[in-house]
């Protein structure tokens, strides 16, 4: 079955460092999200691609995260510097549109 | 902005009983998505809804979307314990956008 790569799984950092996050879409997907889970806040979209163009990031804070696609079979999400209320697991998703999404496993974050 | 809210948040319930979970959406979307999540683990697709009307069934679970209404239900048919798990419904804004807005999710627990 083909799959969503996510590196790496785990990941504790001290706060101020940076940290990026690596996401391989199933190939042929032109669509991949960005989603952050909390207990508190749930499923938040964070920034989404389609064609490997960014659509919309209006989720994300804007002064220290940043997502790219560097090409089709990456896309990467950073933070930069890290603060613990970043500690969360974040997914990427990829998928056609009126198809289904295939979630990766996701990256554990734990901020220091 | 597009709200998707899910009813009950918590259910527990006993094998073979039949229950219902809903999601209510805010603005217009003809696609309609549901995922379950195992603890620690990722999102796992179960049902793509396109249209009004549409239903769909896997197993004990069925999907149903009315847009009008803007609501979509899984019905739960004799509930067995492998059922446990966290529900999800997520919706796509509409007019040609991927933009996947996720509900609150509902914790669901099968006992003897």
């Amino acid at each position: 079955d083909a799959r969503v790569t996510q590196t790496p799984r785990h990941k504790v950092t001290e706060m101020g460092q940076e940290v990026t996050m690596r996401c391989q879409p199933i190939l042929g997907h032109n669509t991949v999200f960005w989603y952050r889970q909390t207990m508190m806040q749930g499923l938040e979209l964070l920034a989404y691609f389609r064609n490997r163009a960014p659509l919309d990031d209006s989720g994300m804070p804007k002064d220290r995260f940043s997502a790219e696609m560097p090409d089709a079979t990456l896309a990467t999400l950073k933070i930069q510097p890290s603060e613990p209320r970043d500690s969360a697991v974040y997914f990427c998703a990829s998928g056609f549109i009126t198809g289904e999404y295939t979630f990766g496993s996701g990256t554990r974050l734990t901020v220091v | 902005e597009l709200k998707v809210e899910q009813n009950p948040l918590f259910l527990s319930m006993q094998e073979g009983k039949n229950y219902t979970i809903y999601c209510n959406y805010s603005t217009t979307s003809d696609r309609l998505y549901w995922y379950r999540q195992d603890p620690g683990k990722s999102l796992e697709s179960l049902f793509v809804l396109l249209s009004n009307g549409a239903v769909k069934q896997e197993g004990r679970l069925m999907a149903s979307l009315d847009t009008k209404a803007r609501l979509s239900t899984l019905h739960i048919t004799a509930a067995v314990h492998d059922l446990s798990a966290t529900y999800f419904c997520a919706v796509v804004l509409p007019y040609n956008t991927d933009k996947l807005i996720f509900g609150t999710g509902t914790r669901l627990q099968v006992f003897p």
